[in-house]
């Protein structure tokens, strides 16, 4: 069973463009949730989707940033007109969902570099 | 939102000995999960935890779920420098059923 999986592994981007990070879930589960990690620092929880819908943004900065997760195909984090403070490494998780006993599986994450 | 207390920050022990690491947080989870982090990599799942009171070994690590269900602690006995990396503990509430907040990590130095 494949884990989860992201692509590109390491992206640069100038000011101004646009990053697209693709996350593919494990077989089988249907939630998703997108993390932000600075050098030394923490997990910052971004975004939480399901199948077609986000359930929980909270973490998201409202400008820029965007997430989705269609019926087919990867989940996708959206940064457009991308500065360098996005600079960070992202992570994707997946989880089965709808299960008393759930557990979060991560991806290797993807490394945003901004000139 | 969720408080999630992890303690210590960074520990710098020598090779053979045990660890101790630990999270409190400010309302009551349903499950507590340990991972490892190593440099460029994303976490790895070590131990998931889901009854108060609840101990669970996976080799050198044992975890235990506390029984107010507000902490969890995560024990490493032996250490070897494998060892090094950064120990995140997540937790989930009752009353949010998927989301987990997660601690600030425990970064872990072994000397050989």
């Amino acid at each position: 069973n494949a884990g989860v999986m992201q692509n590109p592994r390491h992206l640069v981007r100038r000011r101004g463009q646009e990053a697209r990070l693709r996350c593919s879930p494990m077989k089988g589960h249907s939630h998703v949730y997108w993390y932000r990690q600075l050098p030394e620092e923490g997990l910052k929880f971004m975004v939480y989707l399901q199948k077609e819908n986000i359930i929980d943004e909270s973490g998201m900065p409202k400008e820029r940033f965007s997430a989705e997760f269609p019926k087919e195909g990867p989940s996708i984090l959206r940064i457009q007109q991308v500065v360098r403070g996005d600079s960070a490494a992202y992570f994707c998780a997946s989880s089965p969902g709808g299960r008393a006993h759930d557990e979060q599986y991560f991806g290797p994450g993807t490394r945003l570099t901004v000139t | 939102g969720q408080q999630l207390n992890q303690s210590p920050q960074s520990m710098f022990i020598q090779e053979g000995e045990d660890v101790s690491m630990n999270c409190t947080s400010s309302s009551i989870f349903n499950t507590w999960l340990w991972y490892k982090q190593d440099p460029g990599e994303g976490p790895v799942l070590l131990i998931a935890l889901y009854k108060a009171g609840e101990l669970t070994s996976n080799g050198r690590l044992t975890a235990q779920f506390g029984i107010t269900r507000k902490d969890s602690f995560l024990n490493i006995s032996a250490s070897i420098p494998s060892d090094v990396g950064i120990y995140f503990c997540a937790g989930r509430v009752t009353d949010n059923f998927n989301k987990f907040y997660f601690g600030s990590g425990t970064k872990l130095n072994v000397k050989p």
